[in-house]
């Protein structure tokens, strides 16, 4: 079935730099896109980022573009969301998501989220 | 960027009606629209793929229909397990929008 384990969240100042990890068991994780989901409290769900099962293509919102770098490493079933220059509205609980297959796909796999906190 | 509208934003049901929520896309997103439930402080489950494509160990009274713009999901006899937040979601171009949820309550 599969299970994802998020970890790096917490507090930041805004400007400053957070970088969330993605653990995966259970699956074979270099034959799937994945994803980082994100939801402000009290808010919905807003997709920011994707990446394809060997990381060649990547894919932003616009929210989060030229700030976060989403990235993986196959080798240690591990996906990452580097954020950088962090806003106050980048205050949310953090999910990382499996696709089913390819980008073009549902999100079949959740994590259980990781709360980012921008604050001054 | 695909804009995904749903109604309504909320419901009460009781246990054993029959509900219906409706997705509509901005723009014709073919058959690629998910539905997720989500309870308070968990993560969204995947409910139904591909429009109509039941998600294996979702319960049968959960379907979906619908492609091109407009969609619903429809819960046949609500179960208590089953009042919770649903989001739609396309995923036929990035970026990947989702609806703004329908809140299902107990009446």
């Amino acid at each position: 079935q599969g299970h994802l384990v998020e970890s790096g969240g917490g507090v930041a100042q805004p400007g400053q730099s957070l970088r969330l990890s993605c653990a995966a068991s259970g699956f074979t994780f270099d034959i799937y896109a994945m994803h980082w989901v994100r939801q402000a409290p009290g808010k919905g769900l807003e997709w920011a980022a994707v990446v394809s099962h060997d990381g060649t293509n990547i894919n932003y919102a616009e929210s989060v573009k030229g700030r976060f770098i989403i990235s993986r490493d196959n080798s240690k079933n591990t996906l990452y969301l580097e954020m950088n220059s962090l806003r106050l509205d980048d205050t949310a609980i953090y999910y990382c998501a499996r696709s089913m297959a390819g980008i073009y796909d549902a999100f079949e796999i959740w994590g259980q989220g990781t709360m980012v906190t921008v604050s001054s | 960027d695909i804009q995904m509208t749903q109604s309504p934003s909320s419901l009460s049901a009781s246990v054993g009606d029959r509900v219906t929520i409706t997705c509509r896309a901005s723009q014709s997103i073919t058959t690629y629209l998910s539905w997720y439930q989500q309870k308070p402080g968990k993560a969204p489950d995947l409910l139904i793929y591909a429009a109509s494509s039941l998600q294996s160990g979702v319960p049968s009274r959960f379907s979906g229909s619908g492609s091109g713009t407009d969609f619903t999901l429809t819960i046949s006899s609500v179960q208590p397990e089953d009042f919770a937040t649903y989001y739609c979601q396309q995923t036929y171009s990035t970026p990947f929008t989702f609806g703004p949820g329908t809140k299902l309550e107990i009446k």
